[in-house]
């Protein structure tokens, strides 16, 4: 069984601040790990993705995110927050399952950007 | 990266009807398809995976009779709610795997009156 519990449904920053998003997972294999965003009444983006190479992922929009496995973590990082950043992000694993990929998403963090 | 479509992108039906939601893997063959519900301020909920040829799986407490699901192709797959009703009002999402990586389409509103 696979799973991924997302800290927090609600995350306020001002512009310029730190973003950080959390993320913690469970797995009983090695897993893929994903982060989507998704803009108002709009399907979800690829912000980046972990598959068992570099522990440190960048993605796009200056978004990254460390996997750390001694404690099952997956937290979504952003130096300085833009106005644009307001969205809502999901977090979600992956792990073959009988040939094809099942992904579980978390329930997902709503950033507020405060100018 | 890899683009899915979706068509339509809002629909409006009245109780009793059947609406079709296509969704298409534009630049690579999706053999693996999954259909995706999203009701407001919620996740995503899985509903079914659809294989290429052959019949659809669908997750526990989803009706295979209500949500008919037809992959003919490795570029289509379509959902059709059968007898919608307003319950069935919900944003639906479908995704193709290309390369170990899920890539989403933009969605399709649907609202039953």
């Amino acid at each position: 069984a696979q799973s991924v519990t997302q800290l927090g449904s609600h995350v306020s920053v001002s512009e310029g601040a730190l973003v950080l998003l959390r993320c913690n997972y469970s797995s009983s294999v090695p897993p893929y790990l994903f982060w989507y965003v998704q803009y108002p009444n709009q399907g979800l983006q690829l912000l980046l993705k972990y598959t068992s190479a570099a522990t440190l992922v960048k993605g796009i929009n200056g978004f990254e995110a460390e996997f750390k496995k001694s404690e099952t973590s997956f937290h979504l990082t952003k130096p300085s927050a833009h106005m644009s950043d307001a969205a809502e992000y999901f977090c979600a694993v992956i792990s073959p399952l009988g040939g094809y990929q099942k992904v579980t998403f978390g329930t997902g963090t709503k950033l507020q950007v405060i100018p | 990266g890899a683009v899915v479509s979706q068509h339509p992108s809002w629909v409006i039906c009245k109780s009793g009807t059947s609406v079709k939601i296509e969704c298409r893997s534009l630049d690579f063959q999706a053999t693996t398809m999954f259909w995706y519900r999203q009701f407001p301020k919620q996740s995503l909920m899985l509903m079914a995976t659809s294989n290429e040829g052959s019949k659809a799986t669908y997750e526990q407490g989803v009706e295979k009779d209500k949500f008919l699901i037809n992959h003919a192709s490795l570029t289509l797959s379509t959902l059709t709610v059968t007898s919608a009703h307003p319950e069935d009002s919900s944003f639906y999402i479908c995704s193709g795997v290309g390369l170990r990586v899920q890539y989403f389409g933009p969605g399709t509103r649907l609202t039953v009156l």
